[in-house]
């Protein structure tokens, strides 16, 4: 079965900064996708950024980054120059291709931005 | 922001009460969800459809049922609602009938349960 852990269930750091959530997962298949998703308090959770398992290339959306290191099933979340609303629980998830068709979701990290 | 509403937003209701949590999305999206997520922790994800008349289980024991008349509705019933059914429920749409490329869920707003 396919696990995902955070292994960090609260996190903060200072507006402006750089932060890394991370995220390792466990999985015998090849082909798979995996996210991070934002759920501000009390808000819509939204998606933050998806990888490929098959792209060496590491994601990114604007502030946003993932390091992928797929040999480590690794997949950690760099946030840079912190803001405010970047305060909200961030859930790493994955999917395998073909496979259950589920999404396999970690229990979170709950980020604070401190002003 | 994705098209996907759910209604009620908040439902506060006594214990034996049939309850219906509404859910639908604009997008024609085939695949929808229904995830039972305590504040601040985890999502359990509790039913979930291919497609119009599919309904599968998810992994979380629940007691609630559901049903997938139309592409763009998922109601989720409950009974006989009980104080243990106490949480938010989220309800998610994604595009595909199997997993690609595109993969990717789109959430709605919740709907927050007390039962008292």
């Amino acid at each position: 079965a396919q696990t995902v852990t955070q292994s960090q269930p609260e996190m903060s750091v200072q507006e402006a900064e750089t932060v890394t959530l991370s995220c390792t997962y466990d999985t015998s298949e090849s082909n798979y996708y995996l996210f991070w998703y934002k759920q501000p308090p009390s808000r819509q959770m939204i998606l933050v950024i998806r990888q490929e398992a098959y792209k060496q290339q590491n994601a990114t959306e604007n502030r946003f980054s993932v390091n992928f290191q797929k040999a480590a099933k690794s997949f950690s979340l760099k946030i840079s120059d912190s803001q405010l609303g970047d305060t909200a629980m961030y859930f790493c998830a994955f999917i395998p291709q073909g496979g259950s068709e589920k999404l396999v979701f970690g229990k979170g990290t709950k980020l604070t931005v401190n002003p | 922001e994705a098209d996907i509403y759910q209604t009620p937003r908040y439902l506060v209701i006594g214990t034996g009460k049939k309850i219906t949590l509404e859910c639908s999305q604009t997008m024609g999206h085939d695949k929808m969800y229904w995830y039972q997520q305590d504040p601040g922790m985890e999502l359990h994800l509790i039913h979930y459809s291919y497609g119009v008349n599919s309904t599968e289980k998810g992994d979380l024991s629940s007691e609630s049922t559901v049903s997938r008349i139309r592409t763009e509705h998922f109601p989720l019933t409950l009974e006989s609602a009980r104080p243990s059914h106490t949480s938010q429920y989220l309800c998610a749409s994604s595009p595909f009938r199997t997993a690609g490329p595109q993969e990717t869920q789109y959430f709605g707003p919740g709907t927050r349960l007390l039962v008292l």
